[in-house]
């Protein structure tokens, strides 16, 4: 069975310009969430969404949007990109039954911002 | 900001050796769960202990969870070199869905 997809793999912008991040979840799972991880650190919770509506967002700027789409895949959207954007993205999908599920990551999207 | 605090924040050890990490963290949680990261790829699923466990197994790994002292630990028993890679404790709070809250990582080197 495939695992969780993320598109594309790295991914270089510059200053200022927008930036779209794509995963499809594990089959079967509804609910798809997005991780910030900088280097050197754990990763840190951006959204959650489970049946195409937000169920958690954690502390990001407004530049930081995210939507699920009908077949569960989902896309996070960057504006205005700064240098301190450049990080891992991951995305993990789960099952879905609300806080107890075991989240299953991607191997993530590597942003550079120059 | 971090829930959990991976203690220590690296180990070295050789083949064969058992290699033992602790996560601490602040909140009530409704399950903790452990990763395994090699060089900043994804994250690996390794175990998840719900917060009316004590303790689970599953291979050469073994956790526990002290929801008393609001701390869970990590044994990884006879080790090898392919357990080279970064260990993080991740918390699902009480409350909160599905939101997970990782800790900075535990770097672990098994040198053979």
């Amino acid at each position: 069975d495939a695992g969780v997809t993320q598109s594309p793999t790295h991914l270089i912008k510059t200053r200022g310009q927008q930036v779209t991040l794509r995963c499809s979840p594990i089959s079967g799972h509804k609910s798809v969430s997005w991780y910030q991880q900088v280097l050197g650190q754990g990763p840190q919770f951006i959204f959650q969404y489970y049946e195409k509506e937000e169920r958690g967002r954690g502390n990001f700027p407004d530049r930081f949007s995210a939507r699920q789409f009908p077949n569960y895949s989902s896309e996070l959207n960057v504006n205005a990109l700064l240098l301190g954007d450049s990080a891992l993205y991951l995305c993990a999908s789960s099952l879905g039954t609300g806080g107890g599920d075991t989240q299953y990551f991607g191997p993530g999207t590597r942003l550079t911002v120059l | 900001s971090q829930q959990g605090e991976e203690d220590p924040q690296a180990l070295s050890i050789q083949e064969g050796e058992n290699a033992t990490m602790n996560c601490s963290y602040k909140t009530s949680i409704n399950n903790l769960q452990w990763y395994r990261q090699n060089s900043g790829r994804g994250l690996v699923h390794l175990i998840l202990i719900r917060s009316n466990e004590r303790e689970k197994h599953s291979g050469r790994l073994r956790v526990t969870l002290d929801t008393s002292k609001k701390s869970s630990s990590l044994l990884i028993t006879a080790s090898r070199a392919a357990d080279t890679a970064s260990y993080f404790c991740a918390t699902g709070i009480r409350g909160s869905w599905g939101k997970l809250q990782f800790g900075a990582g535990t770097q672990v080197v098994v040198t053979p």
